[in-house]
């Protein structure tokens, strides 16, 4: 079964810094990735995801990620931060079958 | 449209109780999928339906979780005999299409289940 690490537990920045937050999977063949955010009080939504193609995405709210097989990873970027990027950050890998694995998730605090 | 939609939002129970928690998917979703959420702790995957069979079960933690869904809409977890270890958010997703690789799997808003 696939596992999913995600390196931080939280993250607390300043607005306008830059945020990447870690994602490692251990599968070896062929992946699909998602990065979902869940804000305060709302439910799991897609941030983006990786299928195929260009191995850098970009997603929504200036998002990107870039998958790198040779490292299996999935590493989530935005260059400059909002207060209302606060939220819970969570990197998911499907293996060729219907089921997400999860990993257990960042929280990011952006400070005003 | 309408997402996925969970009730109730929070449940609290006692020991021992049995609960129902209920999903509706979003139209049209063939798919459907059960994850539980520990505090602190990412998603796991609990029973995914295709229309109205459960193909994979694997993820129930006892026989004390069941799960059905009526055609291609509503599904229903059970708990009987609820314990403490079952607090959790259980999360519902639902998809397009069964079976298919490159899906992406949208997320109701949990039911919060505190066992007493």
């Amino acid at each position: 079964a696939q596992s999913v690490s995600q390196h931080n537990h939280h993250v607390i920045l300043s607005e306008a810094a830059s945020l990447e937050l870690g994602c490692n999977y251990s599968y070896g063949g062929t992946v699909n990735l998602f990065w979902y955010v869940q804000y305060p009080g709302q439910h799991l939504q897609l941030l983006l995801k990786y299928f195929s193609g260009d191995p850098l995405v970009k997603g929504i709210k200036g998002f990107e990620a870039e998958f790198i097989k040779s490292k299996f990873s999935f590493n989530l970027r935005k260059p400059s931060v909002q207060w209302s990027d606060t939220a819970e950050y969570f990197c998911a890998v499907n293996a060729n079958d219907y089921k997400l694995s999860f990993g257990a998730g960042t929280t990011v605090t952006v400070r005003a | 449209g309408a997402g996925v939609s969970q009730s109730p939002s929070n449940k609290v129970t006692e020991k021992g109780k049995d609960v129902e928690l209920r999903c509706d998917p979003i139209s049209g979703h063939t798919a459907l999928y059960w994850y539980r959420q520990r505090l602190g702790q990412g998603l796991e995957f609990l029973i995914y339906f295709q229309g109205n069979s459960a193909p994979d079960k694997s993820g129930l933690p006892s026989d004390r979780f069941s799960a059905e869904r009526t055609g291609e809409s509503v599904s229903t977890l059970t708990i009987q005999r609820t314990q403490q270890e079952d607090s959790a958010v259980y999360l519902c997703a639902s998809s397009p299409t069964p079976l298919a690789v490159q899906e992406t799997q949208y997320f109701g808003p949990g039911t919060r289940l505190l066992v007493l």
